[in-house]
């Protein structure tokens, strides 16, 4: 069964526009959630992470927004460049642990 | 029914010890690989294999090493463990390389004493 859930495998965005990357989750024991880009045939890179006692974490033109009660998080990148085009993984980890559990991924493709 | 299953969940051995790590994926997918997660955070990527070429990070000691008896299974194994292996190591598949999903494992958390 699949705790971390990314249901949409794809998504194109235009040059400067905002791109919105959503992820689910079943366990509500994860308490830290964590945000990874990753290029063809490189190893995920960390992005931006936030913790359950937050709503909201920004860095730059990257935000993520944890709804808890919703079991949902979004990263959005604004405004997006042709250099986020990438695969972005989500991730959570549950309280006292490192351990990390991934979705599946979404590719975002940012044309010009 | 699992997509990626690594087994075992946890590991503790000591240390000169030859391990493995076995991962089995039945998507059908090409692609294989084995990551190392050495903090929270940062994943490092050991090796990616399919049918046809294994590409391997140059930096991954040779104590290291990947076998896969079939398309559908890639196993670790590792000779003379150290310390410094403790981490988590995460199995994942893609169809193709650097694939649209790649479907990871839950990890195997090595504890080397």
């Amino acid at each position: 069964d699949q705790q971390v859930k990314q249901n949409s495998p794809s998504l194109s965005v235009q040059e400067g526009r905002i791109s919105i990357l959503n992820c689910d989750y079943t366990n509500s024991m994860f308490d830290y959630f964590l945000w990874y880009k990753k290029y063809p045939a490189e190893g995920p890179t960390f992005l931006i992470s936030i913790s359950s006692i937050k709503d909201k974490n920004e860095d730059g033109r990257f935000t993520v927004f944890l709804n808890k009660s919703a079991k949902h998080l979004s990263l959005h990148i604004v405004p997006s460049q042709p250099g986020d085009s990438a695969v972005y993984f989500c991730a959570a980890s549950e309280l006292y642990t490192d351990k990390l559990i991934f979705g599946t991924g979404t590719r975002l493709q940012v044309f010009p | 029914d699992t997509a990626v299953s690594q087994t075992p969940k946890y590991l503790v051995t000591q240390m000169g010890n030859d391990k493995s790590i076995k991962c089995e994926q039945n998507l059908g997918h090409d692609t294989m690989y084995w990551y190392k997660q050495d903090s929270k955070k940062f994943l490092k990527i050991m090796f990616s294999y399919n049918n046809k070429e294994l590409i391997i990070n140059e930096t991954v000691p040779n104590r290291f090493s990947p076998k896969s008896p079939d398309k559908a299974h890639l196993n670790l194994h590792i000779n003379s463990l150290e310390l410094g292996d403790s981490a988590v190591y995460f199995c994942a598949s893609s169809q193709v390389e650097g694939g649209t999903e790649a479907f990871f494992g839950q990890g195997t958390r090595l504890t080397v004493v």
